[in-house]
């Protein structure tokens, strides 16, 4: 089973900042928090991943809570490119990707 | 620098048949990782072969079965097809420059059985 829960959907006006958020209570201190994204009839796109510090990247930052106990992924100005279902995944060096059911982020525009 | 790439795009099969898919892992990459993805789902894990053999496996019946070749490109075998494989199937490839365990992945394999 997946170890994160996310809200199923979420809305974002076109060029605010998306923040995605996601619940990971029972992660170990050796597990990274992964986020990916799947387009509508792609495979799943690498976002960013982090342990505890706060990451960023050319596509988004990624904001880990001081207990890692949640995390969210933000992408700064959205376009409606943007639209697509996040994952966030939550494993341990050698783990398999265990992908829960994400959210459906909706760009308006 | 190739990216990881799938064949073929689409496939029709009829239950009770056997069906071989291809994957071609990025450049300098030895893992490949195997998913199913049903419709309206996440996807989910097959198994993964790392150095040409199996290293980790979901939980999928043995007629589910895969191969990685010396330059580590992948096939995926399902024996006996079934109506429940209709699905997406996804390879994905790691271990290049970057993070061990950060997966690319390929635009799948769309098959349906009937």
């Amino acid at each position: 089973d997946a170890k994160t829960t996310q809200p199923p959907s979420m809305d974002c006006a076109e060029g605010r900042a998306a923040n995605l958020p996601c619940n990971h209570s029972t992660i170990s201190g050796n597990e990274y928090v992964y986020w990916y994204r799947q387009i509508h009839s792609q495979g799943p796109q690498y976002i960013i991943h982090g342990l505890k510090n706060n990451e960023t990247n050319e596509m988004a930052s990624l904001i880990i809570t001081e207990d890692r106990k949640s995390s969210t992924l933000i992408l700064p100005h959205a376009t409606l490119r943007d639209t697509a279902v996040y994952y966030c995944i939550v494993l341990a060096r050698d783990d398999k990707i265990i992908f829960g059911k994400g959210t459906r982020l909706h760009i308006l525009p | 620098e190739t990216g990881v790439t799938q064949s073929p795009t689409h496939l029709i099969k009829t239950r009770g048949q056997q069906v071989t898919l291809r994957c071609s892992s990025q450049s300098g990459h030895n893992t490949v990782s195997w998913y199913q993805q049903a419709l309206g789902q996440g996807p989910q894990f097959i198994f993964q072969y790392y150095r040409e053999e199996e290293n980790g496996r979901g939980n999928f019946p043995p007629r589910f079965s895969g191969l990685q070749f010396p330059n580590y490109s992948s096939e995926l075998n399902v024996n006996a097809l079934e109506l429940d494989d209709s699905a997406l199937y996804l390879c994905a490839s790691s271990g290049g420059a970057g993070p061990q365990e950060t997966q690319y992945f390929g635009p799948g394999t769309r098959l349906l059985v009937l």
